[in-house]
């Protein structure tokens, strides 16, 4: 089984501020990674991914990620947000082989102040 | 990607009433996966639908309660039975999509209120 957790609940920046969103995972199998966003009252959108290759990732809206086999940790970065970066941020893991479940974390709400 | 419609996107329902959510994918998939997320929650896995074939629970959620239908590969319905306050979530549908199905799209939910 998998487990996803996300080590910090909220987290508050000021804007132009860079920003580092945790994520740690657990699995016996290897696993394909993701981060989605939710903005508020609308439904999710995959921010990025590692399925393969490179283990730094880019996504849209100028985040990234790093995704540490050693440290089973996939953290989402952003050099500097906006106040249109506000929403929840939501870790994931999905086991490559076998079941096709999407196992989540308890999302991140990073909230922009100007 | 795929394009997910829901329907009812909300609403706002009595104890002890059903309602069914439909969703409609714009190309064929073989697995449609509902899940649930409570408020200020996460997202947990209510069932995987093939079609063809019954449901796959996940535990927790049985079929009594939440009963799937999957008539074809575009389209699927979560019904919430017997619905109470602690029903109250938003209900998600989404299909693996991209090179190798690889990626879950969601469509955009539908926020069900219970009174």
């Amino acid at each position: 089984a998998q487990s996803v957790t996300q080590l910090d609940s909220q987290v508050p920046v000021f804007e132009e501020a860079p920003v580092e969103l945790r994520c740690n995972y657990s699995s016996s199998v290897s696993v394909y990674l993701f981060w989605y966003v939710q903005y508020p009252n609308q439904g999710l959108q995959l921010l990025l991914k590692y399925l393969s290759g490179s283990t730094l990732v880019k996504g849209i809206n100028g985040f990234e990620a790093e995704f540490n086999k050693s440290q089973t940790s996939f953290h989402l970065r952003k050099p500097s947000v906006h106040i249109s970066d506000t929403a929840e941020y939501f870790c994931a893991v999905r086991p490559i082989q076998g079941a096709q479940k999407l196992v989540f974390g308890q999302g991140t709400r990073l909230t922009i102040n100007p | 990607s795929a394009v997910i419609s829901q329907k009812p996107s909300r609403d706002i329902c009595q104890r002890g009433t059903s309602l069914t959510i439909q969703c409609q994918v714009d190309s064929q998939v073989t697995m449609m996966f509902w899940y649930r997320q409570q408020p200020g929650q996460s997202l947990t896995l209510i069932a995987t639908a093939n079609q063809g074939s019954e449901a796959t629970y996940e535990s927790g959620f049985v079929i009594d309660k939440f009963p799937i239908s999957r008539p074809n590969l575009t389209f699927s319905t979560l019904t919430v039975s017997n619905m109470s306050p602690e029903d109250s979530s938003i209900y998600l549908c989404s299909v693996l999509t991209g090179p190798g199905a690889n990626v879950l799209t969601f469509g955009a939910g539908s926020r069900l209120t219970v009174l």
